[in-house]
């Protein structure tokens, strides 16, 4: 069974940094591309990261850009999201989620991350 | 690329026919998928590439479309089909969401 667990969100202040952790099972995680998609508190979706199957393609929301990095340890059926400067609009839950060639197939239940002073 | 949803909120009654509404501001070939949303869960993939059933989806679902214009019908609502809809292009990069359509009672 596909897995998908978010782990590292909480209470952060502005500009302070956070790092997400997304542990995966069920599947062979070097065989597939993940993604970073977050929602704030009674909003919609938004697409924040990619990274492919081994880490060397990466894609971020402009919104994110320069602020957060998406990263990843295949040996550790690990992703991860770096979060620095962060901003009180970042409030949200971040989901990870298992990339086909033009969807996103498996995601995990989300981590909060609130960010205020 | 924008995509824009309609209508915002649609209210049906159960075992009645939603049509959802995705438009693109450019064209995205059929790099569209659906997903449904409920209270509290994680969103749920029904539909890529345009019109493909993702495993285990109900046939009542189907999509639709390409270019710039998608559909998402939902033949005969069942009560677990009262949720939040969204589209997804993956096109090019940013991947982007439109804004969703809520399907209520």
């Amino acid at each position: 069974e596909v897995q998908l667990v978010e782990s590292g969100g909480g209470l952060v202040q502005p500009e302070g940094s956070l790092r997400l952790s997304c542990a995966a099972s069920g599947f062979t995680l070097s065989s597939y591309a993940m993604t970073w998609v977050r929602q704030a508190p009674g909003k919609g979706l938004e697409w924040l990261a990619y990274t492919s199957s081994s880490g060397r393609t990466t894609y971020y929301a402009d919104s994110v850009r320069g602020r957060f990095t998406v990263s990843r340890d295949n040996a550790k059926n690990s992703v991860y999201l770096q979060m620095n400067s962060l901003r009180v609009e970042d409030t949200a839950v971040y989901f990870c989620a298992r990339d086909g060639e033009v969807s996103s197939d498996y995601w995990g239940q989300g981590t909060l991350v609130t960010v205020a002073s | 690329i924008v995509l824009t949803q309609s209508p915002a909120t649609l209210s049906l009654s159960l075992g009645g026919r939603a049509t959802l509404s995705c438009r693109a501001s450019q064209s995205v070939s059929t790099y569209i998928a659906w997903y449904q949303q409920r209270p509290g869960q994680a969103p749920r993939l029904l539909i890529y590439d345009a019109s493909t059933r993702a495993t285990g989806v109900p046939a009542r679902f189907s999509g639709s479309g390409s270019g710039t214009d998608f559909t998402l019908t939902i033949s005969s609502l069942e009560p677990e089909d009262f949720a939040v809809y969204y589209c997804q292009q993956r096109f090019n990069w940013p991947s982007t969401f439109g804004p969703g359509t809520k399907v209520d009672v």
